[in-house]
């Protein structure tokens, strides 16, 4: 069975510092995406970023870069210079046309 | 290009009726999946369609069921309505090329579905 699991279910950042959200995963799918997905109170998913498994290069997207080991299965995400908007509940999300996702772990931002 | 779009945003309704939710996909998307979220069990996939065809389903009974239109709109259907299927229920769409696309999903705003 797939399985995606954020062992983090709350982590607390300062303003303009950075943190690191941690993602293990488990597949049996040879070809899979994985993403990071930001959920606001407003309850709108956003994504954060994306990243193929096939590819060995780390996805960036602005202040947001992931560590993917594929290896280890191991996916996290680090936002650099936090900012009060990215204060939100942040999910980690493996597969192709059906997507696993983990628990969550939820982002507080403090001025 | 207008996003996905869900109807309606929120519904209450008591246990044994049955409910309707719709989903309408970006403009060309041809990928249509459900999902529902709860406090207790998180995000959990429901079913993909794609092309009028179920093509993922996940571990749902059987009162949760779905279609997809030519049009590419989606409905979710859930008969003798629980306690428990209380949720926020989103709907993603994609636009998969081959295997080789990140298959990016575009979700709605979710529909809340209160059972009393």
């Amino acid at each position: 069975a797939q399985t995606v699991t954020q062992s983090q279910p709350e982590m607390s950042v300062q303003e303009a510092e950075t943190v690191t959200l941690s993602c293990t995963y488990d597949t049996s799918e040879s070809d899979y995406y994985l993403f990071w997905y930001k959920q606001p109170p407003s309850r709108q998913m956003i994504l954060v970023i994306r990243q193929e498994a096939y590819k060995q290069q780390n996805a960036t997207e602005n202040r947001f870069s992931v560590n993917f080991q594929k290896a280890a299965k191991s996916f996290s995400l680090k936002i650099s210079d936090s900012q009060l908007g990215d204060a939100a509940m942040y999910f980690c999300a493996s597969g192709t046309y059906k997507y696993i996702f983990g628990t969550g772990t939820r982002l507080k931002v403090l001025a | 290009k207008a996003g996905v779009t869900q109807t309606p945003r929120y519904l209450i309704k008591t246990r044994g009726q049955q409910v309707t939710l719709s989903c309408s996909p970006i403009s060309g998307h041809r990928s249509v999946s459900w999902y529902q979220q709860t406090p207790g069990q998180g995000l959990q996939f429901l079913f993909e369609y794609f092309s009028e065809t179920q093509r993922n389903k996940g571990n749902f009974p059987g009162r949760f069921s779905g279609r997809q239109f030519s049009n590419s709109r989606s409905e979710m259907n859930v008969s003798t309505l629980e306690l428990g299927d209380s949720a926020l229920y989103l709907c993603a769409s994609s636009s998969p090329v081959d295997k080789q696309d990140p298959n990016e999903q575009f979700f709605g705003p979710g529909t809340r579905l209160t059972v009393l």
